[in-house]
């Protein structure tokens, strides 16, 4: 059964440095998304990706965090400068389809990143 | 999207049905209810989805009142694997929009 692939899938790093994570969706899923889950809480969403172009970065923080999706496949999250405050879950999931078409696709979800911020 | 609650926490014995409550008061006619599941320290796992009938897969069962502003999903013989927090979410059907998460309901399944 496919899979969505993360890694690394646990990072410590320290206050002000760069951090990047990686995230290769499902084969053939067109929408990709970075969901934030600090401990505790649900997941939020960062970024959505529809192929390579952003469809909702609302709640990215984009003085520090940005998000690509070089030829629609695999992304990349990076956090610099990284804050105690980052300290968090950042799951990647992938769907098959287009915004506005019609049909139930369900999102799946990567193990996810645990990045510990000291 | 509407707003769910769910109780913080349940517990359940090993082989009983586990029944998770969902409230959606608020829910409009073209939102569906969505269940998702989150085993420790792995991503979220789509469950089950309806919008007005009572719908069951392999995994579980989803009961949705005649007004749909409640749902329950029925795990029908938990095990210790289906300890985990479960999401409730309401959402339109169409389009890819992100999924928007409370805070669940910790299943603990107790042997």
């Amino acid at each position: 059964e496919a899979e969505v692939a993360q890694s690394p899938r646990y990072k410590i790093t320290e206050k002000s440095q760069a951090v990047a994570f990686w995230c290769d969706p499902i084969s053939g899923h067109a929408t990709l998304y970075w969901y934030r889950q600090i401990l505790g809480q649900g997941p939020e969403l960062l970024v959505q990706f529809q192929d390579e172009s952003v469809v909702d970065d609302s709640q990215l923080p984009k003085d520090r965090f940005s998000a690509e999706r070089l030829k629609g496949v695999d992304s990349t999250l990076k956090i610099q400068p990284a804050e105690l405050g980052d300290s968090a879950m950042y799951l990647c999931a992938s769907s098959p389809g287009i915004p506005g078409g019609a049909g139930n696709y369900e999102q799946y979800f990567g193990p996810g990143t645990r990045l510990t911020v000291t | 999207d509407a707003k769910t609650t769910q109780p913080p926490s349940m517990d359940c014995a090993e082989g009983r049905a586990a029944n998770l409550p969902c409230n959606h008061s608020t829910i409009s006619g073209n939102e569906y209810v969505y269940w998702y599941r989150q085993i420790h320290s792995q991503g979220p796992q789509y469950i089950i989805h309806g919008l007005k009938n009572n719908e069951t897969n392999e995994m579980a069962s989803l009961i949705i009142t005649e007004d749909r502003k409640s749902s329950t999903l029925i795990l029908p013989h938990a095990t210790l694997r289906d300890t985990a927090v479960y999401y409730c979410i309401v959402r339109v059907y169409t389009g890819r929009r992100a999924l928007t998460f409370g805070s669940g309901t910790r299943l603990q399944v107790q042997p």
